[in-house]
């Protein structure tokens, strides 16, 4: 899925430090979303937005903060809150339509890791 | 909450053979149910997708059905190969979420010669 450019591919953090993971689309897709992906325990749901200027907290937003300022963009921080970051973090989006029945589209993810 | 179980966590099969791959879902209300194939180090790609108002779907070697009563959904790949070696994610979509999606937690499937 060209349309959804993750960046970057590798990130570092170090301790204390907060991170910002991009996420951009040209699907023109009014739903986003930010998930987590650690080994054998499948995709888990941090964060999602359903239209510009709002999102809602998925199931492991802790530590987590995301914006929605444009259509196309909703970055995700990664705060010193949150204390075990290293995983494979994927952005994704979709149509938003009532029924929602639409299949959510891929980033290449980016790999988080603490120094 | 919501859950999506998914069994079994590795499966392995020589190549010809069929694979099939079983997830389970907690809200009965549930209404649309994608399979994702994950490659190692890239990006989930749909493969499939079913909605509830269907019990089965196809679409060449690949197939979905769903007991809507057992609330269980299974993925068959027919004729296996071995670039069909990749991990593979059910997902269900819960009522009152949008289009949020609770994923299955992964089948790693291995294609042997």
């Amino acid at each position: 899925d060209g349309g959804i450019t993750q960046s970057p591919k590798y990130l570092f953090r170090k301790e204390g430090q907060n991170v910002t993971l991009s996420c951009e689309q040209n699907l023109n897709h009014d739903a986003m979303y930010w998930y987590r992906q650690d080994p054998g325990q499948g995709l888990r749901l941090i964060y999602y937005s359903q239209i510009v200027n709002d999102f809602q907290k998925g199931d492991i937003a802790e530590g987590y903060s995301v914006s929605r300022e444009k259509k196309e963009s909703f970055p995700l921080t990664v705060t010193s809150a949150q204390k075990n970051p290293t995983a494979f973090y994927l952005c994704a989006s979709s149509i938003s339509r009532a029924g929602g029945h639409q299949p959510q589209h891929f980033g290449d993810g980016t790999r988080l890791s603490i120094l | 909450g919501e859950n999506v179980e998914q069994h079994p966590s590795t499966l392995s099969v020589q190549e010809g053979d069929s694979a099939v791959i079983k997830c389970t879902y907690s809200d009965s209300a549930s209404n649309y149910f994608p399979w994702y194939k994950q490659e190692l180090g890239k990006r989930p790609q749909l493969i499939i997708d079913i909605r509830s108002n269907v019990g089965e779907k196809k679409d060449q070697r690949i197939a979905v059905t769903l007991n809507k009563t057992a609330k269980h959904f299974s993925l068959h790949i027919t004729e296996t190969q071995p670039e069909d070696s990749a991990v593979y994610f059910c997902a269900a979509r819960f009522t009152g979420g949008g289009n949020k999606l609770t994923f299955g937690t992964g089948t790693q499937l291995k294609v042997e010669l």
